[in-house]
């Protein structure tokens, strides 16, 4: 089973500011079939970035995502309020798919 | 508008059974896969099963393989995932969700979930 391990667990910051976020795996993923999810709570998730870097439909361009193998990052450029979240990493490259334990983005 | 309903949570006593469904409407159903998520009480998603478009290939996680079986009728636009010898840890909020595509991917629409909870 491929492993997806999320750095930081936590991360606190400002609105305005840049949020990176890591994901690494302990194999390569497949094709490259990598995606990110933001969950707020009490919410189910939403797809953000599919495919390493391709954002989802309705996804603004704050968001971006990269990498490739066994590292991948996503990215918000400016922080709104409304990113305040937790993010998941998930493969569904090789079977069984797998998430990410997930980054909480905090308001410091 | 793409719309995915879950039912047939609640609580049952350890080996019991329960079965989910999750009613799909604004989209084509049969044209997509779909896949459960779980996720415990405070914890991180899990991925459980998923069901190729037509239904001809099923996937599942280690953890449940062989206790939960999912199915679909295209003709009802309806997912189910069947429970049986249910465990504690298998106390969890369970997502439907909609794949991008006909074969699994990523995962584009997401119900609001139902709570199941495995408890004597």
């Amino acid at each position: 089973e491929i492993v997806l391990t999320q750095s930081p667990g936590t991360l606190s910051l400002s609105p305005g500011e840049r949020a990176t976020l890591s994901c690494r795996a302990s194999q390569s993923v497949s094709g490259n079939y990598l995606d990110w999810y933001q969950q707020k709570p009490g919410q189910a998730p939403r797809l953000l970035i599919y495919g390493a870097s391709t954002r989802a439909t309705g996804i603004p361009d704050r968001f971006s995502g990269s990498g490739s193998g066994t590292d991948f990052n996503i990215t918000i450029s400016r922080l709104e309020p409304k990113d305040f979240a937790v993010y998941y990493c998930h493969q569904y490259g090789t079977l069984p798919w797998t998430f990410g334990q997930g980054t909480t983005v905090e308001i410091k | 508008e793409v719309q995915l309903l879950e039912s047939g949570g609640g609580l049952v006593q350890p080996e019991g059974s329960l079965r989910l469904s999750c009613a799909a409407s604004g989209f084509t159903f049969n044209s997509y896969a779909m896949t459960w998520v779980r996720q415990a009480p405070g914890r991180g998603l899990e991925w459980v099963s998923t069901l190729t478009g037509r239904g001809g290939n099923k996937f599942y996680a280690d953890s449940v393989k062989g206790r939960f079986t999912i199915s679909r009728d295209n003709s009802k636009n309806t997912l189910y995932l069947q429970m049986n010898s249910l465990r504690a840890e298998d106390t969890a909020v369970y997502y439907c969700a909609k794949d991008k595509w006909e074969l699994p991917g990523p995962l584009d629409h997401w119900g609001q979930g139902t709570l199941v909870t495995v408890s004597s």
